[in-house]
Formats: structure tokens, sequence, C-alpha cells
């Protein structure tokens, strides 16, 4: 089975409200990166947070991490319509290792 | 900087046939990687290679698919035979390390008749 399980699968919302999505993961990692992926597309990298750290902000994005959960969310506020992709939650263990999740599709309603 | 780039873009076979994929990485990424994406999942590794030596490809099928990299710098992945189940995406991605980001190409998206 995968390392990163993302939770829910599918979130649909309206325009600016938030959005949040969680990856729980089973062993030991270096750190865990965010990518959002657009229908038809390749993945893009949004946010790396290490094993040391707790939360991190780039913009709309917060990531927060919880290695003693083994999980990790990322809240994207005040959606927008452009932000209607798959995100996945990609773990990297000490051995420079990387799993990618099955992601959440997210829909943001105009 | 140049993205990678990856061709074809789509490709459409019949079962048994054998097909090949190439990736072009962002110049100074010394990890490359291939991903197969069947619809609906997240990207699951085939190969990963430091420099022009595989770190890892205990996931490839090795009776069938194969992948080089040459001179460290492009590489390309092969199917030989086709079957089925091969249906999918394959992504290529490059980085910095086995630690870094990665980027990613748009995939080529293969069917498999």
């Amino acid at each position: 089975s995968q390392q990163g399980e993302e939770d829910p699968q599918a979130l649909s919302i309206q325009e600016g409200e938030n959005a949040t999505m969680n990856c729980s993961y089973k062993t030991s990692i270096n750190n865990l990166q965010w990518y959002r992926q657009n229908s038809g597309r390749g993945l893009v990298h949004l946010i790396l947070i290490r094993s040391n750290e707790r939360e991190k902000h780039s913009g709309r994005l917060r990531v927060t991490l919880d290695t003693s959960k083994k999980s990790s969310s990322l809240l994207i506020t005040a959606s927008r319509a452009a932000d209607t992709a798959s995100y996945f939650c990609a773990t990297y263990t000490n051995a420079g290792k990387s799993t990618f999740g099955d992601g959440t599709t997210l829909t943001v309603k105009p | 900087e140049a993205g990678v780039a990856q061709s074809p873009r789509y490709k459409i076979i019949e079962k048994r046939q054998s097909v090949a994929f190439w990736c072009n990485p962002i110049s100074g990424h010394a990890t490359l990687y291939w991903y197969q994406q069947i619809l609906g999942q997240g990207p699951k590794l085939l190969i990963q290679f430091q420099n022009n030596g595989v770190v890892d490809d205990s996931q490839l099928p090795k009776d069938r698919f194969s992948a080089e990299r040459l001179k460290g710098v492009d590489s390309t992945l092969k199917i030989q035979p086709a079957k089925l189940e091969d249906s999918a995406v394959y992504l290529c991605a490059s980085s910095l390390g086995e630690y870094h980001p990665q980027h990613f190409g748009d995939g080529t998206r293969l069917s498999i008749l």
C-alpha cells in the first residue's frame, strides 16, 4: 500500500471557502511534500516541510506536520476556482525514497 | 528555466507491441524519476536514477520494462511487449537531489488496444 494516504478522496467547496486535506503515513520521514496536479498535466510542487518543522506557510497555503501522529494537513484559504485540481502528499524517507499517495480531488465552485 | 520535456504526449499501440518514451530533465538535475500513473491513483515509482546509476527499480516489471539514462542526462523508458494493464500516464520528473522537490513533465498517455 502507499506510504501516504490522503483524506478525503474528494472535496467540493464554494469559492472563498477554506479547503483542508489530510495525509497520513506509516514510517519515519525526512520530509513531506505537497503537490498539485491539474487535469492532463504533470504534478507541480507546492511546499516542503521537514520532519523537525511543525508548520509552514506559502501564500494561501498552510501545511502542518505532526510526526507523533504521522500525519500532515494542507489548508488552502480563500479558495478560487483555479485551485480545482488533485492534491498529493509525498513522503521522503531518510533513505531518500519518496512515495506518493492517491490524492484528494478538490473542486471549487464559482 | 526550461521544464522537463517528455515525448510523445500520446501513444496508442496494440498489446504485445513495443513502445518507448523519452525524457529530457532540467539541466543540472542529478536525480531522474519515471512514474506510472493509473487514472484515479497517485504516481507509482518505476525507477529512480542518480546521475546515470539506478537508485531504486524495485517496482519496475523487469520482464517487460527497461530504462536507461544516457550520460546522466536524457532518459528512455521502454515497454516490450505491452499488456493491457500498462495503459496509464507515464511521468518523468527530475530534481537536484533525492530530498529536493521534483519537477514533472506533462507525461505520455499510453493506450493499449
